[in-house]
């Protein structure tokens, strides 16, 4: 069955981007759409957005244009850009995959915590 | 924006009881939208449920799912130890995926 493993820096400093990225372990990478989710205490779960390999993405209205997501079929994987962090990006980020009728997230990575600070 | 509200917070129940979650949705809903997840701690979310009322593959039959319009239910039969967790439900609509808040199943 598929893998998905995050990896990137673990704290990051007011002001500046928080990238990660996603590696899949099998070509199925093609075939899905893959989605960014993040979970705090005070947020709970949130949807942060989605992509396709094609290069189409859609993301959450509610970070207001801070969130970019790119894809690299070469490498099987994908990354999240989130710009202008504060402590209220501190959260443990997840990617996941979209199931084949794209409404729920079938298989997740193990998350990877991201803390804000300086 | 759809909001999910999910109760109780916390159920405390012995095992081999009966666990009972709700999941409250603000707006009217169609049940192939729902899904419901268990996470365990530091572990990520596993999908469980989905449209409302199928079981993902590998899921135990031990867990139903039911519901329509704006309220789920997440049934438990008998609980065993390892269905002591979180549980989510989640809702999908006009491309934007949201999560209810959780209930936690404790052990009494």
């Amino acid at each position: 069955q598929v893998q998905l493993q995050e990896s990137g820096p673990g704290l990051v400093k007011p002001s500046e981007t928080l990238s990660l990225t996603c590696s899949v372990s099998d070509r199925s990478i093609r075939s899905y759409y893959w989605s960014w989710i993040r979970q705090s205490p005070e947020k709970g779960l949130e949807w942060i957005g989605y992509i396709y390999h094609s290069g189409s993405s859609s993301y959450n209205p509610s970070l207001r244009g801070r969130v970019s997501m790119s894809f690299d079929t070469s490498k099987d994987q994908f990354s999240l850009r989130l710009t202008s962090v504060t402590a209220a990006d501190t959260a443990v980020y997840y990617c996941a995959r979209h199931s084949n009728t794209w409404r729920y997230f079938d298989y997740w990575g193990q998350g990877t915590p991201v803390t804000v600070s300086s | 924006e759809i909001v999910l509200t999910q109760s109780p917070g916390t159920l405390s129940l012995s095992p081999g009881e009966r666990a009972t979650l709700s999941c409250r949705v603000s707006q009217s809903v169609h049940s192939d939208f729902l899904a419901w997840y268990q996470q365990k701690p530091g572990q990520a979310p596993r999908l469980f449920i989905y449209a409302a009322s199928t079981r993902a593959t590998g899921i135990a039959d031990r867990f139903s799912g039911s519901g329509s319009g704006t309220e789920f239910t997440l049934t438990i039969s008998r609980l065993e130890p390892e269905d002591f967790a979180v549980y989510f439900c989640q809702h999908y609509g006009g491309s934007l995926w949201t999560f209810g808040q959780g209930t936690k199943v404790e052990i009494k």
